[in-house]
């Protein structure tokens, strides 16, 4: 079954103590991307990848890091979490033709 | 860069009923245009798109949206909704017919009422 997986599904964690949200595909999609889902914001970009080893930043970027070391893997790093980090987030992926794919979202929350 | 104005944030509506969600966009360049639904504790799911040709383009569960480039809207409309189109509705822009930078909406939620 084609699908965008992310792990965990829910994470409650404290300020400053580093996680990674995994998120693979098995559709061999050359774009996946990171989005942030807050309510009255609608969604919006943290970072996307056109490519393995090729990044670049969404709209709101600060606080995140990303890798692209694998076509199926593109994992979201909070190096040091905060607060306003608390959010639920989505990891999508496309063939770049406008219709991205998503995973069922990783809802956090960072005390 | 492009922007997306979703002009109500909930929608309650009879089943049976028409319904019409509106969607604005801002841009200096071409567009396409998305809509997406999101389902209870689902993640989103393309429902219709316009790259070019007819403005008016439809899904395969009744909805159709019409781009309008002098009004710069493309509204989504269903002429009788279902228990089943209760979700979250999402218009998206972008310059590119890829995925990089879709800028999302705001998003309205649709309640259909029995």
């Amino acid at each position: 079954e084609a699908q965008v997986t992310q792990n965990p599904r829910y994470l409650i964690t404290v300020t400053g103590k580093k996680l990674t949200v995994t998120c693979s595909q098995n559709m061999n999609h050359e774009y996946m991307s990171w989005y942030r889902q807050d309510p009255g914001l609608g969604l919006r970009q943290i970072y996307y990848s056109m490519n393995v080893e090729v990044t670049d930043k969404g709209d709101v970027p600060e606080g995140y890091k990303v890798s692209r070391k694998e076509k199926r893997n593109f994992p979201l790093i909070l190096e040091s979490p905060s607060p306003n980090q608390t959010s639920l987030y989505f990891c999508a992926s496309s063939y770049n033709t406008g219709e991205l794919f998503f995973g069922e979202g990783s809802r956090l929350t960072v005390l | 860069a492009q922007s997306v104005t979703q002009l109500d944030s909930q929608v309650p509506v009879f089943e049976e009923a028409p319904v019409e969600l509106r969607c604005n966009y801002s841009s200096s360049v071409s567009v396409y245009l998305f809509w997406y639904v999101q389902y209870p504790n689902q993640g989103l799911q393309l429902l219709l798109k316009y790259l070019s040709g007819s403005t008016l383009v439809e899904s395969i569960n009744g909805f159709e949206a019409e781009f309008n480039k002098s009004q710069t809207s493309f509204h989504l409309r269903k002429p009788s909704v279902h228990i089943s189109d209760t979700a979250e509705y999402f218009c998206a822009v972008s310059q590119f017919q890829g995925a990089q930078k879709l800028v999302f909406g705001q998003g309205t939620r649709l309640t259909i009422n029995p």
